[in-house]
This record gives structure tokens, C-alpha cells and sequence, in this order.
């Protein structure tokens, strides 16, 4: 059973870069053709979609994000990171990773499985 | 960029009620519209996928229609367990991107 754990600082100050890593335990992140993605939610508010990463490193950002974000694989750590820069207090949320559902018959589009999340404050 | 209308905003209903809520979107989606449920404090949870797929390990009460722009969540008979907000989500293949609705808090009568 594939799990995601999101981990990184809870408090970044303004201007300055976020950034979160997610670990996937019980499968490899290399396996099948997933999609892994970034969401984040402030509090109290809906879900935003960041974007998504490839195994093969081919990445879709949220266009009103993309100018600020950068999303990794690194396949040896079973793991894929979020940057995003320039921070405000706009950028506090809980930040989720999700993997996209696949089965033999292709990609559904939909995110079935999803980390704990983690919140991150922007403040000084 | 395809924007999604989710109604009603919050729905009050009791135990036993049929529930419906709506999502729309701004152009044809085809069937890339998948329904989850979020209760306070936690991660969303998949309901339905490729607008009518029931996931593994959800009740049966719940089910999706709709294709193009209309899509519609139903929750044939409402249990005490449902009480939560409900998020639709599109994916636009031609930006390769996703949007969620605005979601829909359904709350106790």
C-alpha cells in the first residue's frame, strides 16, 4: 500500500522560498506511469492544484503559480520536492501531495491516494 | 483557463435525505471530473472518478453522472457519516492542468 508523507519547515518568512519534500513509502515512485502532484489548501478555503510532476522529470504547473514553482523527482530517495518562491502570507496553507490514479486501463485524472499534509505559515 | 462552478455553496439536509450537488464547467470537460470528500482536519478522500466510477471501498450511496460541462454528485440516502464538504475537480487535458470547485459544505439539518 503506497503512502505519502509530506515534511519541511512550518514557518518560512515572506520572500523567501518554501520548500517541501515528499516521501513515498511501499512502492517505488519509478513504478508504473503516475503522476505525482502538489495541492494546497489555506485555512478555512478550497483546494488549489500546483502542479505535477512525471517520473521522467517532465513537469505541469497552475498557471498563476508557475512564475514561482519548481517541482523535483529524485527517484534514489523515493521522494519529490516542492519550491515555491517569493512567499507571502497569501502562500499559508496545508500543502498536500496526492499521486494520480492509474490502472491497466490508463490514468483516471483523479488523485486516490494523499499525504497528511502539512501546514506553512508565512511570517516574520 | 476552464473554470468550474460548484452549487449549491452549503446544503442543509437530514439523515435519510437523497442529496445533489452540481458542478459546471466553463467548457467540455468530457468525463475528467472526479468528486471527493474532506472532513475537518484531514486529506481528501476520492469518491468518484472519471465522472461516474464509484472508488474501491466507497459506499454505493454515492454516485456521479454527467459528461461535457454538467456534472452531478448524488448521495441516495444521507448517513451520519456524510456530514462534510464535497469538492469536485476537472482535468483539462489540452493545459494538462487541474481545478477544484469552490466545494459544497453539507451540514446538519
Amino acid at each position: 500500500q503506497v503512502q505519502l508523507q509530506e515534511s519541511g519547515p512550518g514557518l518560512v518568512k515572506p520572500s523567501q522560498t518554501l520548500s517541501l519534500t515528499c516521501t513515498v513509502s511501499g512502492g517505488s515512485i519509478s513504478s508504473g506511469s503516475y503522476y505525482w502532484s502538489w495541492i494546497r489548501q489555506p485555512a478555512g478555503k478550497g483546494l488549489e492544484w500546483i502542479g505535477r510532476i512525471y517520473t521522467s522529470g517532465s513537469t505541469n504547473y497552475n498557471p498563476s503559480l508557475k512564475s514561482r514553482v519548481t517541482i523535483s523527482v529524485d527517484t534514489s530517495k523515493n521522494q519529490f520536492s516542492l519550491k515555491l518562491s517569493s512567499v507571502t502570507a497569501a502562500d499559508t496553507a496545508v500543502y498536500y501531495c496526492a499521486r494520480d490514479k492509474c490502472n491497466n486501463s490508463g490514468c483516471t485524472r483523479a488523485f486516490d491516494i494523499w499525504g497528511q499534509g502539512t501546514m506553512v505559515t508565512v511570517s516574520s | 483557463d476552464i473554470q468550474m462552478t460548484q452549487s449549491p455553496s452549503t446544503l442543509s439536509a437530514s439523515v435519510g435525505d437523497r442529496v445533489t450537488i452540481t458542478c459546471r464547467a466553463s467548457q467540455s470537460i468530457s468525463s475528467w471530473l472526479a468528486w471527493y470528500q474532506q472532513k475537518p482536519g484531514k486529506a481528501p478522500k476520492l469518491l468518484i472518478y472519471k465522472a461516474s466510477s464509484l472508488e474501491s471501498g466507497v459506499p454505493s450511496r454515492f454516485s456521479g453522472s454527467g459528461s461535457g460541462t454538467e456534472f452531478t454528485l448524488t448521495i441516495s440516502s444521507l448517513q451520519p457519516d456524510d456530514f462534510a464538504t464535497y469538492y469536485c475537480q476537472q482535468y483539462n487535458s489540452y493545459s494538462l492542468t487541474w481545478t477544484f470547485g469552490q466545494g459544497t459544505k453539507v451540514e446538519i439539518k
